[in-house]
Parts: structure tokens; sequence; C-alpha cells
């Protein structure tokens, strides 16, 4: 699996759109590059994922270089309780679909 | 979509007792299921997982087992608890090749 390396932590204003961005420079070609949130105190919840050029939910955008070896979350007008860990991973469809989680990136939103 | 039960939610064990948490999974069939350990402040670190009843990988040698009785049921276990078992143990369901995993509310186990 490839790895991936993202900033340890993150502060932002209430209101302010705020970009995570994960390097991932040894990505394979079938892997998928996938982003999940932690509050304290619960498991990680999925958030997006994407293989190339640019994914939106309702909740994030994810923006992926035609390269692909590294990828940016963008959260629009983040709230106190964006307040999380974010995960950034890169899997691929094996058997099981393993994921690997490395220690996130810890955002803090303040007032 | 899927709910993950686990319990306990809090467990506080001596050195050297044993161990059984118990996970259950709502609203899906045949899932894959996950058993995560997160140390304070840490990433999650993937201890076993299973793709069916009685199939069980072990990504970490260590002194915890897992067992899958049913299509639903994950258990881990432990014959004699070590501190460094301390941790937040996180079940977690996803479906075949999907990459969205859903995770369980975690037990917070600290052994002494």
């Amino acid at each position: 699996l490839a790895k991936t390396t993202q900033p340890i932590s993150m502060d932002s204003y209430e209101g302010q759109e705020v970009n995570i961005t994960c390097s991932h420079n040894n990505i394979a070609t079938n892997d998928y590059i996938t982003w999940y949130q932690q509050f304290p105190s619960q498991g990680p919840r999925f958030i997006i994922q994407g293989y190339k050029t640019k994914v939106t939910n309702e909740v994030a955008s994810l923006f992926i270089p035609a390269d692909r070896k590294s990828s940016t979350l963008s959260l629009p007008r983040v709230s106190l309780s964006d307040t999380a860990v974010y995960y950034c991973l890169v899997a691929n469809t094996g058997t099981a679909s393993k994921l690997t989680f490395g220690t996130g990136t810890r955002l803090q939103v303040t007032l | 979509s899927q709910t993950i039960h686990q319990w306990p939610a809090t467990l506080v064990q001596p050195v050297g007792s044993p161990l059984s948490l118990e996970c259950t999974v709502e609203g899906t069939s045949n899932p894959n299921l996950y058993w995560y350990r997160q140390a304070a402040g840490r990433g999650l670190q993937l201890l076993f997982y299973s793709v069916g009843i009685g199939q069980i990988s072990s990504e970490v040698p260590q002194n915890l087992s897992a067992s899958r009785p049913q299509d639903r049921q994950f258990i881990l276990s432990s014959k004699k608890l070590l501190l460094s078992d301390s941790g937040f143990y996180l079940c977690a369901s996803g479906l075949g090749e999907s990459y969205e995993q859903y995770f369980g509310p975690g037990t917070r186990l600290t052994v002494t």
C-alpha cells in the first residue's frame, strides 16, 4: 500500500475554507484515495473517495491532480463541529479492502 | 446503512486477566469485518480482518485473537492481557471491494 504524508495539525477560524493536502508519491494505478474524519472517542467516518480530477459531495471536495501523487481535501466554511482528525488513505480493491490509517491531520476550528 | 454495535463501552482489566470484546452488525449481510486498535494520539492499527464465517486474518502477531462464529458477529479475545493492550478498540464493517467502512462506537480498554 502506498504511504501517505499529511500535516500533523492545522488551525482555522470558523467560516473559512480549509484545504488539507496529502502526499502519496508511490500511488499505484489501481489505488483509490479515501478520506475519513474522526471525532474524539468515536470511530472514523467515511467522507469522500476519488480516483482522479475532482469529486464533490455534500460534505467536502476532493481535488486530485493528473499525476495523482497528491490530493487535497477541501472543507468549505468550516464550523466548530468540524474540529476532528482527518485521515488520508490510499487503498486498492484487495480481497478485504484493508485500509491503513496514519496519524492524520488534527484540525482545530475556533471562533 | 449499516449499524455496528460494540460492548462494553469502557473496560478496566488487570494484567493477566482474559478479554472478550463483541461486535455485531446490522443492516447488511456477508460483510468484511475488522478489528482496529488506537493508542492515545495515534492512528488506527488493523489487528484482524475477516471475509467470512470462520475466516480470520491477523495483521499483527500478539496475544490477541479473533473469531467470527456468525456472519455478523466478530469477537476479539485474549487469554492474558498485557499493559500494552490498553487502547481504544474499534470494530468496522465493509462490503466487498468498497473503501467505505462503518465503525462502531469503540471500547476503551485500560489494563492496570
